[in-house]
């Protein structure tokens, strides 16, 4: 399989309760991304990555949310203390920062539900 | 105001009619436009992008930018009920870090 892979792609948690979700990117793509996305919305940029470096987080990251990429490969995301509007759909994508045209390959989420 | 906005409301097409979709914009930075579809419960997949001005086609796709507008537009043409899922648009700017910028999507349904 070539596509990127997310794990778990459902979970259902109680609040307060952490959860961690993982990403395995397409292996030679050094770019990896986290978007959330919320019924009836589109996806909304949380972090991304080039090879191990965080380099940009948005302002929806609470200090709640880590993501890390240790050794430039997979990713994991962890939600800590989950609250009920955590609830969504949490995208990975990858891509080569020499394509610089926007062009993101997702893969099939993460689907958070927070009781 | 958002960045990106796209009128979410649901479209529903007879098979073989023309689907007609389309996104406006703020941020004047923005050079990188696409279109990516979503089928339920899976997620986004890159249907069409273009550079700064002009129509692009791809088979019974057509997407087009109007920079001068900030408006971009997506064309199906014989909508087939294969084309039935979220079509949502995309942009980030020049050199960017592909961070991209969404519109909240259109649900299309083509009837068959």
């Amino acid at each position: 399989d070539t596509g990127v892979s997310q794990d778990p792609r459902h979970k259902i948690t109680k609040r307060g309760q952490n959860v961690t979700f993982r990403c395995d990117p397409i292996s030679e793509h050094n770019r990896l991304y986290w978007y959330r996305q919320t019924l009836g919305q589109g996806p909304e940029f949380l972090t991304y990555f080039q090879n191990e470096a965080q380099l940009e987080k948005s302002r929806l990251l609470s200090d709640r949310f880590s993501a890390e990429r240790p050794k430039g490969s997979f990713s994991t995301l962890e939600i800590q203390r989950t609250e009920q509007g955590d609830s969504a759909m949490y995208l990975c994508a990858s891509s080569l920062d020499r394509r610089n045209t926007g062009e993101l390959f997702f893969g099939e989420g993460s689907r958070l539900t927070v009781l | 105001q958002k960045e990106v906005e796209q009128d979410p409301g649901p479209l529903s097409v007879p098979e073989g009619a023309i689907v007609s979709l389309n996104c406006t914009y703020s941020n004047s930075a923005f050079q990188y436009f696409m279109w990516y579809r979503q089928y339920s419960r899976k997620g986004p997949e890159l249907l069409m992008y273009t550079y700064s001005s002009g129509n692009k086609e791809d088979g019974r796709f057509t997407a087009q930018v109007d920079k001068s507008s900030k408006y971009i537009s997506l064309f199906i043409r014989d909508s087939q009920p294969s084309d039935s899922a979220t079509y949502l648009c995309a942009m980030t700017p020049s050199g960017g870090n592909n961070r991209l910028a969404f519109g909240k999507g259109n649900q299309v349904v083509v009837i068959p």
